[in-house]
């Protein structure tokens, strides 16, 4: 099956400084490249996504770029707020879904 | 804004029972799936499920599982023989048949088997 890796495990940044969440796939014929937010106690909400005909993607301040060629993906998320701190998940899609393994991202007041 | 609900929103059970999870899927969807996540790891895919059949399911999901939609409106996981690494978080999600990928998760079941 898919094979997905998602770096780094933890992230602490600054109030107002960016975070980049980084994750590679395995599968060439996955096409479609989900990021979920999970804060503690709930489900994971997705917050942004992006197709394999896409290269970037950008809602406010989240985006999300795709390098087809070399299997990565990632999350930047701009002027980050303590509410931004979360476990975030980036997953791929096969026929079946591939979670990542997730990022603790603190963002410190 | 519509959304996923389980129920209960915490399981005990001794090892050996049967359990059952509730789910109440989005109205109009008609992809319904279940998820896994032991304390502290990643998200893991079990089943998928559509138009009243299995449509994946992965290595996880052996014959201790079974899904079922008794009604229109209820999506359920049964674990037929808990065992002690059967604890975990159970998340139901549903999608449309035209945007799978596009899922919807509920808040999870927690399930203890003690």
């Amino acid at each position: 099956g898919e094979n997905v890796e998602q770096h780094p495990s933890t992230l602490s940044v600054q109030e107002g400084d960016s975070a980049v969440i980084k994750c590679t796939y395995s599968d060439s014929a996955s096409n479609y490249f989900p990021w979920y937010k999970q804060e503690l106690g709930k489900g994971p909400q997705l917050i942004i996504d992006i197709r394999s005909n896409v290269g970037e993607k950008k809602d406010q301040r989240i985006a999300v770029t795709l390098n087809k060629t070399a299997k990565h993906f990632s999350l930047h998320i701009t002027e980050t707020q303590p509410e931004d701190s979360a476990v975030y998940f980036c997953a791929v899609t096969g026929n079946q879904f591939y979670f990542g393994t997730g990022t603790s991202l603190t963002v410190i007041p | 804004e519509p959304e996923v609900t389980q129920t209960p929103s915490h399981q005990v059970t001794q090892m050996g029972q049967e359990v059952i999870l509730r789910c109440v899927p989005i109205s109009n969807h008609l992809y319904f799936y279940w998820y896994r996540q032991i304390l502290g790891q990643k998200v893991e895919f079990l089943v998928s499920f559509y138009n009243n059949e299995i449509s994946e399911k992965s290595e996880i999901f052996d014959d201790q599982f079974s899904v079922e939609r008794p009604d229109g409106s209820n999506f359920t996981l049964k674990i037929r023989s808990t065992k002690l690494e059967d604890s975990a978080m159970y998340f139901c999600a549903s999608s449309t048949r035209w945007d799978r990928g596009t899922q919807y998760f509920g808040p999870g079941t927690r399930l203890t088997v003690l």
